[in-house]
């Protein structure tokens, strides 16, 4: 079945520094990666997402790069601040549709030092 | 608009015993998944509802069960429970190829 490894499992960064988290997949039929952050006591929430028929995607500060050859798919976060502290997971799924499920990366820890 | 709801939010429960954790989907959504969130993991698909029927499943055992009702909110039951079973549920739901939401999730402690 399709396994996501994930890493750093922890990063402390400088405010106003970038941050990269780097995933792998194993399935090569995988064709949806979404990226959640989850906040302590809160469930994960969407924050950027890539289909496969694209290499990257931006939003603001975040962007999300996709290497399909290599099975490898990053998070990027410029300019970040204290509110970006959190835990990251990546995903991946085979699919977009009703049938089908995602499968999650372990997590990274994001501490933003002041 | 309300999004993914989960009740309850904390519960404790004995070995032995049964549980059941109920989702409401966010509107307009049908689809409505489960995960299973250990301590400092990530979540772990359990199964998936779309029309009232276990679509996917993960590796989960039998004592993991759910429903979907018509008006897609679902529910997940687990038989048996095991310390093992103490963690974050998480709902999420979807339509189609609409992006999943999680809700906040039910933290169960099983003593």
């Amino acid at each position: 079945g399709e396994n996501v490894e994930q890493h750093p499992s922890t990063l402390s960064v400088q405010e106003g520094d970038s941050a990269v988290i780097k995933c792998t997949y194993s399935d090569s039929a995988s064709n949806y990666f979404p990226w959640y952050k989850q906040e302590l006591g809160k469930g994960p929430q969407l924050i950027i997402d890539i289909r496969s028929n694209v290499g990257e995607k931006k939003d603001q500060r975040i962007a999300v790069t996709l290497n399909k050859t290599a099975k490898h798919f990053s998070l990027h976060i410029t300019e970040t601040q204290p509110e970006d502290s959190a835990v990251y997971f990546c995903a991946a799924s085979i699919g977009y549709s009703s049938a089908s499920k995602i499968i999650f990366g372990s997590g990274t820890r994001l501490s933003i030092r002041p | 608009d309300a999004g993914v709801t989960q009740s309850p939010t904390h519960l404790i429960k004995t070995r032995g015993q049964q549980v059941t954790l109920r989702c409401s989907p966010k509107s307009g959504h049908d689809t409505v998944s489960w995960y299973q969130q250990a301590l400092g993991q990530g979540p772990q698909f359990i199964f998936q509802y779309y029309e009232e029927e276990e679509r996917q499943r993960g590796n989960f055992p039998d004592r993991f069960s759910g429903h979907q009702f018509p008006n897609y909110s679902s529910e997940l039951n687990v038989n048996a429970l095991l310390l093992g079973d103490s963690a974050l549920y998480l709902c999420a739901s979807r339509a189609a190829a609409d992006t999943q939401y999680f809700g906040p999730g039910t933290r169960l402690t099983v003593l």
